[in-house]
């Protein structure tokens, strides 16, 4: 079976601008997660999805970053504006809600 | 409340070497104790879980032990080997929500030749 699906896998920008991250789950997991991995840290929830409903999303920074699941499969996080400490790695995982979660490999966004 | 603590944040072993890595936590409400590996450039996956009605978890070369009075787990990896150096986190969670994971800071391991 196809894993969760991420891109980009890198992405440079510069502070005070805007980007997008995508994910495609694994067909069937009504779960998705987004995480937020610093370099040398483990990586932190940031929010998480049951279907297209948002059931925990008190980590987000609201101010600056938002996520949607449209028609409960895949999954777009944005940062606006984006500040020089949110470079790091974003995770998405998703989870048929018995089992494990799995994750993709990640976008590495670094911020100048 | 909801931290877990990992260490070591470093480990250098020989091949065949029996690293260990510790984690504690505080919030008995925690019910699902995996752990992940990383390797450079790539997502965590999962390696092996625990339930805390059990004390032990062996699965392969990699086992858990599990000390729920003292709230405290640890990995073992038996005759280690090169391709095991990686970064390994520990996470605890809930059995009714896995994903929902609060991350142990990671514990780089190298396995020397």
């Amino acid at each position: 079976e196809a894993g969760v699906a991420q891109s980009p896998r890198y992405k440079i920008i510069e502070k005070r601008q805007s980007v997008a991250f995508w994910c495609n789950p694994i067909s069937g997991h009504a779960t998705l997660y987004w995480y937020q991995q610093i370099l040398g840290q483990g990586p932190k929830l940031l929010i998480q999805f049951q279907n297209n409903g948002v059931v925990d999303d008190s980590q987000l920074p609201k101010d600056r970053f938002s996520a949607e699941r449209l028609k409960g499969v895949d999954s777009t996080l944005k940062i606006q504006p984006a500040k020089l400490e949110d470079s790091a790695v974003y995770l998405c995982a998703s989870s048929d809600g018995r089992g494990a979660a799995f994750f993709g490999q990640g976008t590495r966004l670094t911020v100048v | 409340q909801q931290q877990v603590k990992q260490s070591p944040q470093s480990l250098i072993v020989q091949k065949g070497g029996i690293p260990i890595i510790n984690c504690a936590y505080e919030n008995t409400a925690f019910d699902y104790f995996p752990w992940y590996q990383q390797f450079p450039g790539k997502g965590p996956a999962l390696l092996i879980a625990i339930r805390p009605d059990v004390s032990e978890k062996k699965e392969g070369r990699f086992t858990i032990s599990f000390n729920k009075s003292a709230k405290q787990f640890s990995l073992h990896i038996m005759d280690s080997q090169p391709g095991d150096s990686a970064t390994y986190f520990c996470a605890a969670s809930w059995a009714s929500n896995t994903g929902k994971l609060i991350f142990g800071q990671g514990t780089t391991l190298q396995v020397k030749p």
